[in-house]
Parts: structure tokens; C-alpha cells; sequence
């Protein structure tokens, strides 16, 4: 069964480069990756999104493995509003699987 | 605004009655699907559609049942409700749920089953 792995939980200086890791060693070749990011008492919400190549927008950046089984992703100057639960989540064709999230503690 | 909208926010309920929490997104999506989160399992999808009429089960689909009859719209019924159905719920859509479309997610219901 498709499967992501993280870690429980990471802690980054504010104004640091935070790497946020994520296994997804069951990855098809069809299968994007995606991350979300969830504030206490909120529904998910989009950071970044891939299928092979690495990926960077204005919140983050996507680092994948050449082989996919595995991806991290960076915030490059970490800030308090950026703690939070990260999602690592397979895309399927119409079925997501979340992995259990990282929860990211930024100390001021 | 772009939104997708789940009510009720918050229900406490009794055993064995049927309740339905309702989602409608205002994007035009084809794709909608329905979560439960619950403490060290993270999300896990209950169903998804992926348009008018089409229906499928995600990974915990046991107690739920879906329908889809117009685009904007996509109820989550529990026909009789058990206390392990106690959970928070999201409710996400997207354009088409697949390639990679972003997925907007509602503010979540919560749900306390006695």
C-alpha cells in the first residue's frame, strides 16, 4: 500500500532554513507529491507540489530525489507564522494519502 | 472568494442517529472528496467523487455513505453513528483531482459521537 513516512516533529530557528523530510518509497512513476500545511484549528493548506523535477514558489521549495522515494521540502528563512503540521501526501489518481505530519516548532 | 463550506462546525450527537454534514465549494470543481483526522493518524480519505454521479471509497469508507447529485455539493451521511465515528472531519475539493491540482480544504466539523 502507498505509504509517506516523516517525522514527528523538527524545531528551527526563526530566520533559519528549515529541511522537512518526507519517504515515499512506494511512489509510482504516475504519482505527484505534494505538501500542506495545517494551523491549529484550520483545514490543510497548499505549500508546494511536484511530479519529478524540483520545484520552488513563493512560500517554499521541493527537493526530490531522483529516484521519487523520497522528497524534502524548504522554507528558506523560517518565521513564527510558519509553525505548523507539514503534510507529505501522495496523489493517486483521486485518492491522497496522507503521512501522519511533522509538526514544526520555530523558536524566536 | 474561493471557499469550500462544511456544516455543521461543530455536532454532538447520540448513538445510532443519522446525521449528514454537508460541503459545497463555489469553484466550479469536479473533484471533491471527504476526510477524518484523528490524533497520530493524520488524514485519512473516507470518499471521493470525481464528478456528478461518480462515487468511490478512500481508504476508511466503513460507516459513511456519499452522494453526489450536483457539482457544488457533496454530503457525508452517517447512517448510524458509532462512538469511533467521533473524529474531525474535512471536507476538499479540486479542479479535477489528479496532475497535480491544488486542493482547497473547508474548516473542518467536528464530530462527538455518545
Amino acid at each position: 500500500d502507498a505509504k509517506t513516512t516523516q517525522p514527528n516533529s523538527m524545531e528551527s530557528n526563526e530566520e533559519e532554513p528549515v529541511h522537512l523530510p518526507c519517504n515515499h518509497s512506494t511512489i509510482s512513476g504516475t504519482d505527484y507529491i505534494h505538501w500542506y500545511r495545517q494551523l491549529p484549528s484550520q483545514g490543510p493548506e497548499y505549500v508546494i507540489h511536484g511530479l519529478t523535477s524540483n520545484v520552488n514558489n513563493r512560500m517554499a521549495s521541493l527537493a526530490i530525489a531522483e529516484d521519487r522515494k523520497s522528497s524534502t521540502l524548504i522554507l528558506h528563512r523560517a518565521t513564527l507564522r510558519d509553525a505548523a503540521v507539514y503534510y507529505c501526501i501522495l496523489e493517486l489518481a483521486y485518492k491522497y494519502i496522507f503521512g501522519t505530519g511533522t509538526r514544526l516548532k520555530v523558536l524566536a | 472568494e474561493a471557499q469550500v463550506t462544511q456544516n455543521p462546525r461543530y455536532l454532538i450527537t447520540v448513538t445510532g442517529k443519522k446525521l449528514t454534514v454537508t460541503c459545497s465549494q463555489n469553484m466550479n470543481h469536479e473533484y471533491m472528496s471527504w476526510y477524518r483526522q484523528d490524533p497520530g493518524l493524520g488524514l485519512r480519505q473516507i470518499y471521493y467523487s470525481m464528478n456528478v454521479e461518480v462515487t468511490d471509497k478512500g481508504d476508511v469508507p466503513e460507516g459513511y455513505k456519499v452522494s453526489r447529485k450536483e457539482k457544488r455539493n457533496f454530503p457525508l451521511i452517517l447512517e448510524s453513528p458509532s462512538p469511533n465515528q467521533t473524529s474531525l472531519y474535512f471536507c476538499a475539493s479540486s479542479l479535477s483531482g489528479t496532475r497535480g491540482n491544488t486542493i482547497y480544504f473547508g474548516e473542518g466539523s467536528w464530530l462527538t459521537v455518545v
